[in-house]
């Protein structure tokens, strides 16, 4: 069974980086078959998918549009664990971040993780 | 910029058929992306239910299913019980550049 165990701080500051950690157990990190994804929600903006990585003979990362310049999702290969990193936040990004895998659906979400924006 | 449409409620009676549907703001949904469906209910994480459009997840009660209707994607739930009543989203591969996009959910009501 994947479990998927998410730490990391639940208050940011704006302008700040905003850094979580999921934990995989039952799976690889560097699986050929499955990918790493962040997805958060929040009441304006609903649920979003925020960016994977995934390896297949070497690794890849994508994201979406709205925070590509922002983000990063990095794999830990020694720990098998997955990160993500957004940096300059505002208090839009005050949502639930959740780890989840997936391929073309997401069938094993982390148990999400309140992160607020304030200062 | 492509946005997904669902109903934002429903309400259905004990036993009864409820279709919820996930459609695009321009074009229609299509085996090719990947419909997903999903349950959630308040505190916890969204639980899949549905994908690639009719796979049930394993676990997932015989009478959820998905299909395609028309233009839209769609989750039936026959003989709804009590315990449906949740918030239900769909997420649809919308291709190399938009990824996955949700839409809205919707919130259904068993009474």
């Amino acid at each position: 069974q994947v479990q998927l165990q998410q730490s990391g701080p639940g208050l940011v500051k704006p302008s700040q980086t905003l850094s979580l950690t999921c934990a995989i157990s039952g799976d690889s990190v560097s699986s050929n078959t499955a990918a790493w994804n962040w997805i958060r929600q929040s009441p304006s903006r609903g649920l979003e998918w925020l960016g994977r990585t995934f390896y297949r003979s070497k690794w890849y990362n994508e994201y979406a549009l709205s925070v590509k310049s922002r983000i990063t999702v990095n794999p830990d290969t020694s720990k098998n664990q997955v990160s993500l990193h957004l940096n300059s936040v505002t208090p839009e990004d005050t949502a639930v971040y959740y780890c989840v895998r997936g391929g073309y659906h997401f069938d094993y979400w982390g148990q999400g993780t309140l992160v607020t924006v304030s200062s | 910029q492509t946005v997904v449409t669902q109903e934002p409620s429903f309400s259905v009676s004990p036993g009864g058929t409820v279709t919820l549907t996930c459609g695009l703001s321009s074009g229609a949904v299509s085996n090719s992306h990947y419909p997903s469906w999903y349950q959630q209910t308040p505190g916890q994480a969204p639980h899949t239910l549905i994908y690639s459009t009719t796979t049930r997840s394993s676990g997932v009660p015989d009478r959820f299913s998905g299909s395609i209707l028309g233009n839209k994607a769609a989750l039936t739930i026959t003989g709804a019980q009590a315990d449906d009543e949740s918030h239900y989203y769909c997420v649809l591969f919308l291709g190399s550049v938009f990824r996955w996009v949700f839409g809205g959910g919707t919130k259904l009501t068993v009474l």
